[in-house]
């Protein structure tokens, strides 16, 4: 299993350019998430999905989109990428169950000037 | 909307002693699970130890324990015999068990250095 894989691992845009951050899991997880980091902030979620077709926003969901077209991907998009999106992005996964463990991708570090 | 606290931005020990990182949590609920995570410099977020609510004994795992205190919220990691290894930063985390599909909630980390 290759777990959760993230792509890019780096990324630098300019302001208002879009992209779209990949992540992918090959566990079978019905739940997958993603957050940002930011010095001090911690980890706070932006969105996440609990199964293909079923999205939610999170604490932090202004100017991202997020869809669920199958189960193992769960791309975010940046429509108009702004400086305050400078940050590290994180994907997680995990079973649907009263279960615990969250898995996480390695992590993807967005610059945008 | 529960909430995690890390009261300590950064700490510091002494290769081979022992450290305690603080954390707190506020919920109304009374089953959920409780999370350390580890991130070292390469950026990767790695499980140390999690526990049950609803477990009264301390999760150990080799080196790492906590000491967890349903009743005043409290969820403290002890790492024991501390290597050079154990340098990053360690976050506390919260999820709730009424239902599997459940975000966590991080506390904002404590960035543990370890002294040779």
């Amino acid at each position: 299993n290759a777990g959760v894989t993230q792509t890019p691992k780096f990324q630098v845009l300019k302001t208002g350019q879009s992209m779209t951050l990949q992540c992918a899991q090959d566990m079978n997880h019905e739940y997958m998430s993603w957050y940002r980091q930011d010095p001090g902030m911690g980890l706070r979620l932006i969105h996440y999905s609990v199964g293909a077709g079923i999205t939610d926003q999170g604490e932090v969901p202004n100017g991202y989109n997020v869809s669920r077209s199958t189960t193992e991907d769960f791309p975010l998009r940046l429509l108009s990428a702004a400086p305050s999106q400078t940050s590290v992005y994180f994907c997680a996964s995990s079973y649907s169950r009263r279960t615990y463990e969250q898995y996480f991708g390695p992590g993807t570090r967005l610059t945008v000037t | 909307a529960q909430t995690v606290t890390q009261s300590q931005p950064e700490m510091s020990v002494q290769e081979a002693e022992t450290v305690t990182l603080s954390c707190t949590y506020d919920t109304s609920e009374s089953d959920y699970y409780l999370f350390w995570y580890k991130q070292p410099p390469s950026r990767q977020m790695i499980l140390v130890i999690r526990q049950e609510a609803y477990k009264q004994q301390n999760a150990t795992e080799n080196r790492f324990s906590v000491n967890f205190q349903k009743a005043a919220k409290s969820f403290s990691l002890k790492i024991s015999d501390s290597q050079l290894g154990d340098a990053a930063m360690y976050f506390c985390a919260y999820r709730t068990a009424f239902s599997g599909n459940t975000p966590l909630v991080f506390g904002k980390g404590t960035r543990l250095s370890v002294i040779a």
